[in-house]
C-alpha cells in the first residue's frame, strides 16, 4: 500500500524560530494534506494542496506540494508555544472513497 | 463553524462486550469515514460510507465491526465484542464533495476506547 514517511520525527525548537518539515511518499499522490493534532484531540486541516508545484500559506503556515508529486514540505514561521503537537502529512487514496493515507507524523515541541 | 461530533469522548469496556461509537458529521457532507490511532502511532483508515453502503475497508475493520447511519444525522461504530487491541482513539470524518475541496476530510474530537 500507500507510504508516507514524515522528517524529521521530533523536533525541539526555541520560540520565534522557524520550523520545516517534510513528507515523502513510495507514490505519487494528486492532493496533500497537512494536519496538526494536540493532545487527545482530533486531527485539524491546516492547509490542502492540490496542483504540483502549488505553495499555499495559512497564517504563518506555508506548504508546498512537490514537483515530483511524491513529496511535500510544511514550513511554520516565528514559532509560538501553541504551535506544540504532532503534524501529520496526508493522501487520499485513488480509490472512489478517497480514504486519507496518514504519515507517522512530526512532534513538534516548542520552549519558550 | 460546522464541525464533527462524537460521543462519548472516553468509553471503558470489558473483553467481549460490545460498544457502539457515535458521530454525527457535518450536515451537507456526503462520504462518512472511521480511522483509529493505536496510543503513539499514527492514524489508520478502517472504513469509509457514501450512498448508505460501505464504499471501502481496510483489513483492521473484520467481521467484529459494522457501521449504520440509523437516521439522517448520525454516523456509528459498533465492535461487536471487544478485544484488548481495540484500545485506541477512534475518529470519525466527513468530508463533501464540492469542487476543488472534495478531498478535505475533518475530523471529530475522537473517542478513546479502554479494553480491560
Amino acid at each position: 500500500g500507500q507510504q508516507l514517511n514524515q522528517s524529521p520525527q521530533s523536533m525541539f525548537i526555541q520560540e520565534g524560530e522557524d520550523v520545516s518539515m517534510n513528507c515523502t511518499s513510495s507514490s505519487i499522490f494528486n492532493t496533500w494534506l497537512w494536519y496538526k493534532q494536540e493532545p487527545g484531540e482530533g486531527p485539524v486541516l491546516l492547509i490542502a494542496l492540490y496542483k504540483a508545484g502549488e505553495l499555499t500559506s495559512n497564517g504563518r503556515l506555508t506548504a508546498q506540494f512537490g514537483i515530483t508529486r511524491k513529496d511535500s514540505f510544511l514550513n511554520i514561521s516565528a514559532s509560538i508555544p501553541s504551535d506544540v503537537g504532532i503534524y501529520f502529512c496526508a493522501g487520499p487514496s485513488s480509490g472512489s472513497a478517497r480514504q486519507l493515507t496518514f504519515g507517522s507524523g512530526t512532534q513538534l515541541t516548542v520552549l519558550p | 463553524e460546522p464541525e464533527v461530533t462524537q460521543t462519548p469522548s472516553h468509553q471503558v469496556t470489558q473483553m467481549g462486550q460490545e460498544v457502539i461509537l457515535r458521530c454525527v458529521p457535518i450536515s451537507n457532507h456526503l462520504y462518512f469515514y472511521w480511522y483509529r490511532q493505536i496510543l503513539g502511532q499514527k492514524v489508520e483508515f478502517l472504513v469509509s460510507f457514501y450512498n448508505n453502503e460501505i464504499s471501502e475497508k481496510s483489513e483492521i475493520f473484520d467481521d467484529q465491526f459494522s457501521v449504520e447511519r440509523p437516521d439522517g444525522s448520525n454516523f456509528t461504530l459498533k465492535i461487536r465484542s471487544t478485544k484488548l487491541e481495540d484500545s485506541a482513539m477512534y475518529f470519525c470524518a466527513s468530508r463533501s464533495r464540492v469542487a476543488g475541496r472534495s478531498y478535505e476530510q475533518y475530523f471529530g474530537p475522537g473517542t478513546r476506547l479502554t479494553v480491560t
